[in-house]
């Protein structure tokens, strides 16, 4: 079984729905982190957590939302969804025991918005 | 900002072919890691290099770190079609919390 899973794994939505984007982990690691990767732009931090109680924007946080329901799970949320918010997003994982490179991805989910 | 830039954005090679990609900044790193990302999956961690000048070897792939510490290179020798994917270096932002940066990424495609 997967250690990072990502759910969905493709969406299409409408503009203007609400959508939600769920990950999951086996791995027992406190840190989780939310990307869009794009073409040509690489992947760039939407969110990040530390535990259940800390919660950071990253570089491009406008128009997500976060929750981490438990050290095991963390989801993202569009409030409402616009083109350009069509993307690849990864879920990743890292232990605070390694350094901030030692990061562990989900599959991704493949994001259409109409 | 600490942007790490790839080069070449494409490659297309046969089977068997060496290549080399490349991973510049104009800024001092205190590691670079190097992933490999294959269609439908998830970034895989291939590499962490942390001293200058540092040499890793993965089988056939060769990674090293510049003595300055700002730019990486990754070395394929004999490309097989497995070696197909996207390769993205990264590397961690200095006093960004513990965050990564990561390169635009290099597509390659080994052809058999």
């Amino acid at each position: 079984d997967a250690d990072v899973t990502q759910t969905p794994r493709n969406r299409i939505t409408k503009t203007g729905k609400r959508i939600m984007l769920e990950c999951s982990q086996t791995k027992g690691h406190d840190r989780m982190y939310w990307y869009r990767q794009d073409p040509g732009l690489g992947l760039r931090l939407i969110y990040y957590s530390f535990d259940v109680k800390d919660i950071n924007k990253g570089e491009i946080s406008d128009g997500y939302s976060v929750s981490r329901q438990a050290q095991a799970k963390f989801s993202l949320s569009l409030e409402s969804a616009i083109p350009n918010q069509t993307a690849l997003y990864f879920c990743a994982t890292r232990d605070s025991s390694r350094g901030p490179e030692t990061q562990y991805f989900g599959p991704g989910t493949r994001l259409l918005v109409l | 900002t600490q942007l790490l830039e790839q080069s070449p954005q494409f490659l297309s090679i046969q089977e068997g072919e060496n290549l080399t990609v490349y991973c510049n900044s104009s800024s001092v790193f205190s590691s670079l890691q190097w992933y490999r990302q294959e269609p439908g999956e998830g970034p895989v961690l291939l590499v962490t290099v942390v001293t200058g000048g540092e040499v890793k070897k993965l089988k056939r792939l060769t990674f090293q770190f510049g003595d300055a510490r700002k730019d990486s290179s990754l070395h394929i020798t004999a490309a097989q079609p497995g070696d197909t994917g996207l390769y993205l270096c990264a590397g961690p932002i200095s006093g960004g919390y513990q965050k990564v940066t990561f390169g635009t990424g290099t597509k390659l495609q080994v052809i058999p």
